[in-house]
């Protein structure tokens, strides 16, 4: 069964606008971590942000920010002020069983000029 | 550099023959694992291994795949007979685990991966 869903294929974004990025999980487990990372078109995965199933607030870092709403099962990521080197993948991933990630099929990101 | 790093970048191979990949984590990670992406979709888990022991295996990993890490350090990815099926960008990521615990912050941080095309 599907544990992470990334329902948008691909988005555009103006320069310096925000862009939000949809991830839903599914885990019958409380005790879980949820990730994004972004994969330019250089193939290397790269940690955005983290947070824990028993967080209680909101984890950001920098231009990230991950708006998890645990009864919805939803984490998605805001990026604010979008640049042009943000354009790339973006994938949302759960940690179970204490390690493997169980990836979504991610989100295309563009940033236009 | 002390990120973890892959060799080679790029693989191509002829279709029956085996190929090898190698993975050198974060040297203080304990934790190893290597993953599999096909074009347009996100990585699928194959294998980890806590230092050299390899405690976990997916049914994706078939008969015609190993893998180890002697001496917990390095690790290799072994295909033989390889079949059109394989290719795909093989990533090896590295974490440092808690030895215990029921869940841990598990931050696993990839190497750049292998891309394999088997003609």
């Amino acid at each position: 069964a599907q544990k992470i869903t990334q329902t948008q294929p691909g988005m555009f974004v103006q320069e310096k606008e925000a862009v939000t990025l949809d991830c839903t999980y599914d885990t019958s487990d409380p005790s879980y971590g949820l990730f994004w990372y972004k994969q330019p078109s250089s193939g290397e995965m790269i940690f955005l942000i983290y947070q824990g199933s028993y967080d209680q607030q909101n984890a950001t870092e920098g231009r990230y920010s991950l708006n998890f709403q645990k009864a919805r099962k939803s984490a998605n990521l805001v990026i604010s002020a979008s640049q042009l080197g943000d354009s790339a993948m973006y994938f949302c991933a759960m940690n179970e069983d204490d390690y493997k990630l169980s990836f979504g099929a991610g989100t295309t990101v563009t940033v236009r000029a | 550099d002390t990120g973890v790093s892959q060799d080679p970048r790029h693989k191509i191979t002829k279709r029956g023959q085996n190929v090898t990949f190698r993975c050198d984590p974060i040297s203080e990670h304990n934790r190893l694992y290597w993953y599999r992406q096909t074009l347009g979709q996100g990585p699928e888990f194959l294998t980890y291994f806590q230092n050299e022991a390899q405690l976990e295996k997916s049914r994706l990993l078939s008969d015609r795949f190993s893998a180890e890490r002697p001496k917990g350090s390095f690790s290799t990815l072994e295909i033989q007979r390889t079949e059109q099926g394989d290719s795909a960008m093989y990533l090896c990521a590295s974490s440092l685990g808690l030895l215990s615990g029921r869940f841990t912050y598990n931050e696993q941080f990839f190497g750049p991966g292998t891309r394999l095309t088997v003609l």
